[in-house]
């Protein structure tokens, strides 16, 4: 079974632009959740969507949204982009919400803003 | 403010030794613990997690010790193996809230051969 995947891998955007990131969860898997891993930092958590619902929101400002399609799929919007947006986008499946559930990585998507 | 935290951001261990890596936690909310293991190029791997019922959790080659009046957990490797080099997470999250993961900063473990 494919695991999750995420796309693009690398993505260079220059300050103020606009940026889509995609996710697609484990076959099965109702919940994903959005991280934004910092070079030299653990994956800080963004969003977590759980039957296209969002359950939970981090620290983070209004210009990050995300949204959850019928088939469990998830984007990651960010506008306006600062340079300190530059950073690994992890985004995690699990087969339902609780923290019980353990979670499955994607290999993320690179974002460089210039 | 980090709510996990390791201190070491590297270890090295010579292959067939032990590999000990620590981690603190100051939210006394949290009552679910995990290790993640981290390859270059790749997401984190889930390796081995323990409920705050308990206070040791063994898979194989892989035991983690919880002491929650120190609010401290270590993940045990033994024997330790070249394969094992990476980048190990420690995370903790609140059954009373969302499955939300709160990250350490990592420690990059070397088993030299």
């Amino acid at each position: 079974d494919a695991g999750v995947t995420q796309s693009p891998t690398h993505l260079i955007k220059t300050r103020g632009q606009q940026v889509t990131l995609r996710c697609s969860p484990i076959s099965g898997h109702k919940s994903v959740s959005w991280y934004q891993q910092v070079l030299g930092q653990g994956p800080q958590f963004i969003f977590q969507y759980y039957e296209k619902e969002e359950r939970g929101r981090g620290n983070f400002p209004d210009r990050f949204s995300a949204r959850q399609f019928p088939n469990y799929s998830s984007e990651l919007n960010v506008n306006a982009l600062l340079l300190g947006d530059s950073a690994l986008y992890l985004c995690a499946s699990s087969s339902a919400w609780g923290s019980s559930y353990e979670q499955y990585f994607g290999p993320g998507t690179r974002l460089t803003v210039t | 403010d980090q709510q996990v935290k390791q201190n070491s951001p590297s270890l090295s261990v010579q292959e067939g030794r032990i590999s000990i890596l620590n981690c603190d936690y100051t939210n006394s909310m949290f009552d679910y613990f995990l290790w993640y293991k981290k390859y270059p190029a790749e997401g984190p791997t889930f390796l081995i997690s323990i409920s705050s019922i308990k206070d040791k959790n063994e898979d194989g080659r892989f035991t983690v010790f919880l002491n929650k009046s120190a609010k401290h957990l270590s993940l045990h490797i033994v024997p330790s193996q070249p394969g094992d080099s990476a980048v190990y997470f420690c995370a903790a999250s609140a059954r009373t809230g969302a499955n939300n993961l709160f990250f350490g900063t990592g420690t990059r473990l070397t088993v030299i051969p």
